[in-house]
C-alpha cells in the first residue's frame, strides 16, 4: 500500500523568506510523486511532478522539489516567497494501478 | 471555455434529496476522475473513469452513483446522503487512455461544495 505524510498542517513565514513544505511517503513499489497547490475557491494545480531521472524538480512559480529515496521524501522548496504563494499545498503519490494517493495538505501563509 | 469545468459550484441538499454534479472538460483528455476533498483529510478518489468506462471504484457507498456518457463529461448522481456526505466534490481528467495512466497530470475543476442538512 501506498501513503503520504504532510507533517506540517500549517506553516506561516514572512515575504521574501525561504520555505520548504515537508512530505514522506511509504510505497513497495516504485512511485511517482507530485505536488499540487490550491489557491482558496480554486481546484487543484499541478507545480512539479517527479516520474525519474534527474532528482531535483523544478516546477512552476519558482518551487523545486528533491526526490530522496532513501529518506522517502519530496520536500517542496522555494527560496524567496510572495504574498501569491499563500494557499494550501498537497503532496500526491501514484504507483501501480489507477490510485492517486494525496497527503492532508500544508496551509502555506506567507506574512507581510 | 477551457479547462474543467462543474457546475454546480455550491449545492446545499436535505437527506431525502436526489440531485447531480456535472463535470465537462475541454482538454480532449480520455480519463476522468471523481475526488472528496473534507476537511483535514486527504483527498479520496473516487471513480476513475477511462474512455468512458469505469475503472476504478473506491469503496464508495452506492448513494454515489457515476455516469461518463462520454469523455468530455462526467457527472456524480446523488441519492439520500448523510451529513457526513458535505464535503467539496472535484472532477479532474487526465490524458491518460491506460486505465488512468498513473504518469499523467491531472488537471482539477474548481469543485462543488457540497451541504447536506
Amino acid at each position: 500500500a501506498q501513503s503520504v505524510t504532510q507533517l506540517d498542517s500549517q506553516v506561516p513565514v514572512f515575504e521574501e523568506a525561504p520555505v520548504e513544505l515537508r512530505c514522506n511517503y511509504s510505497s513497495s513499489v516504485s512511485v511517482y510523486l507530485f505536488w499540487y497547490v490550491q489557491y482558496p475557491n480554486q481546484g487543484l494545480q499541478l507545480l512539479l511532478k517527479y516520474l525519474s531521472g534527474s532528482t531535483l524538480v523544478k516546477g512552476i512559480n519558482g518551487f523545486e522539489a528533491e526526490f530522496n529515496k532513501s529518506q522517502t521524501s519530496f520536500h517542496l522548496r522555494k527560496p524567496s516567497v510572495h504574498i501569491s504563494d499563500t494557499a494550501e499545498y498537497f503532496c500526491a503519490v501514484s504507483g501501480v494501478g489507477n490510485q492517486f494517493y494525496f497527503g492532508t495538505g500544508t496551509s502555506l501563509t506567507v506574512i507581510p | 471555455e477551457t479547462g474543467v469545468t462543474q457546475t454546480p459550484r455550491h449545492l446545499v441538499m436535505g437527506m431525502t434529496n436526489k440531485k447531480s454534479l456535472k463535470c465537462e472538460q475541454h482538454l480532449g483528455h480520455n480519463a476522468m476522475y471523481w475526488y472528496k476533498q473534507s476537511a483535514k483529510k486527504p483527498l479520496e478518489l473516487m471513480f476513475v473513469y477511462s474512455l468512458e468506462e469505469r475503472v476504478e471504484n473506491n469503496s464508495v457507498p452506492s448513494r454515489f452513483s457515476p455516469e461518463c456518457p462520454n469523455s468530455s463529461h462526467l457527472f456524480l448522481h446523488l441519492h439520500t446522503l448523510q451529513p457526513e456526505d458535505s464535503a467539496l466534490y472535484l472532477c479532474a481528467s487526465s490524458q491518460g487512455h491506460l486505465a488512468g495512466g498513473s504518469t499523467d497530470t491531472q488537471y482539477f475543476g474548481p469543485g462543488t461544495r457540497l451541504t447536506v442538512l
